[in-house]
Order: C-alpha cells, then structure tokens, then sequence
C-alpha cells in the first residue's frame, strides 16, 4: 500500500495554541517522513522531517512525533502564528526525497 | 540564485488542444518530478526521471508526456487524452543523498 492517511482536512487554532496535525502510513517499507508547507500560490517548501530511527524531531516551534509500531507520525506546532496559516502535507519515502507519496493536505489557519 | 521556475504561472486552453508547461532548473539537480495537486487530493505523481534521456510512469501518467533532452529542463505536455486537465501543477527536483525535494512555484492551467 503506498497511501499516506492525513486529517484532519481544516483546522482552525487560535494564536498561541498548539496546531496538531496526524498521518498514518501502511508500507513499512517508507524510511523518509518529510512535512511540507504551502502557502496560496506557491509549491510546497520542505518544513521538517524525520526518519524512524528517532521518535521525535524538532526544529524551532515545528515537532514531528514518530510512532513505528502505530504507523502514524504527527507534526506538532507550538505557539502558532498567524504566519503559520498554510496548507501543511505529510509525505513519504522508500528513497531518500525521491518519489514521495503525499497525504491529501491539512489546511490550517491561524486567528489572531 | 539557484530554483526551480516553472512557466507560465497560469495557463488557459480550449479543450482539445495539447499544451506543454516548461520546468526549468539551475539547481544541478538528476532528478525532475512533476506533481499534480487537486483540491482534498495531495499531490499526485506524473512522471519523473532521474537521468537525462530516461523517464518513468508515476500514478497518474494517462494523457500525459514528457521529455528530458538536458538535465535542467523537465517540460509536461498535457494531451486531448486527459480527461480531466484542469489543475495545479507542480514541478520538483532532488539530487538524492541527502538532498530534499525542492518545488517550483507551479503552473494552474484551466482547459475549458
């Protein structure tokens, strides 16, 4: 199987609070969990990402949340902004950023 | 500086008719993808090649032809035969290892 699930679809937080997004894979084969961020308009940017030799990563407000046995890593961004307000992806690999499979996308927005 | 730009930004085309969108790269990158994004859907593989002169299948290649004459350059033609045109398209590059999947900033072609 090479589908990645993602929800929830929209997501609305309020600035400050904890912005929490959920994927879940099936092939256990995927070594590469990346997250990407979408603004209006533009591609996809790398945000951060993860391989499943570690539970946790972090990088600044963004941390992304590994489970191996559960098939399921979810990216956590604190003290959400504004700024923050994208269209967020979860992905994966057999390889290393070559031929990503993509979750359907979480659009979050961010109220002031 | 290095990127990857795809051309036009928006495209608008009778049904019917074929159309190419170009991706061009100065990254140094092997490997060119394009993607396909619909609204609720992620983004869908097309096509994708890691060598000059070599291309592979993705998900979604019916209705679809590319070609890759240099390394830098990776254009699409969307044909008649796809039967549902209309969308954002997005071009990516990686040079593997530990390199990430860099994004353009798409083409949203409309065929009506």
């Amino acid at each position: 199987q090479q589908q990645v699930k993602q929800s929830p679809q929209s997501l609305i937080v309020q600035k400050g609070g904890i912005s929490i997004i959920n994927c879940a894979y099936e092939n256990t084969a995927f070594d590469y969990f990346p997250w990407y961020q979408q603004f209006p308009g533009k591609g996809p940017a790398l945000l951060i990402a993860i391989r499943p030799d570690v539970s946790e990563k972090k990088e600044g407000r963004f941390t992304i949340s590994f489970n191996k046995s559960a098939k399921q890593f979810s990216l956590h961004i604190m003290d959400s902004q504004p700024g923050d307000s994208a269209t967020y992806f979860c992905a994966a690999s057999m390889e290393y950023g070559n031929k990503l499979v993509f979750g359907a996308g979480t659009i979050l927005r961010v109220k002031s | 500086d290095g990127g990857i730009t795809q051309s036009p930004k928006y495209l608008f085309r009778k049904e019917g008719q074929n159309v190419t969108l170009s991706c061009e790269q100065n990254l140094n990158h092997d490997a060119m993808y394009w993607y396909r994004q619909d609204p609720g859907q992620g983004l869908r593989l097309i096509y994708y090649s890691q060598i000059v002169n070599d291309f592979q299948k993705g998900d979604i290649a019916e209705g679809y032809s590319v070609s890759r004459e240099k390394k830098e350059s990776f254009p699409l033609t969307v044909t008649s035969a796809q039967k549902n045109p209309t969308a954002f398209y997005l071009c990516a590059s990686t040079t593997g290892g530990n390199s990430p999947l860099h994004f353009g900033n798409g083409t949203r072609l409309t065929v009506t």
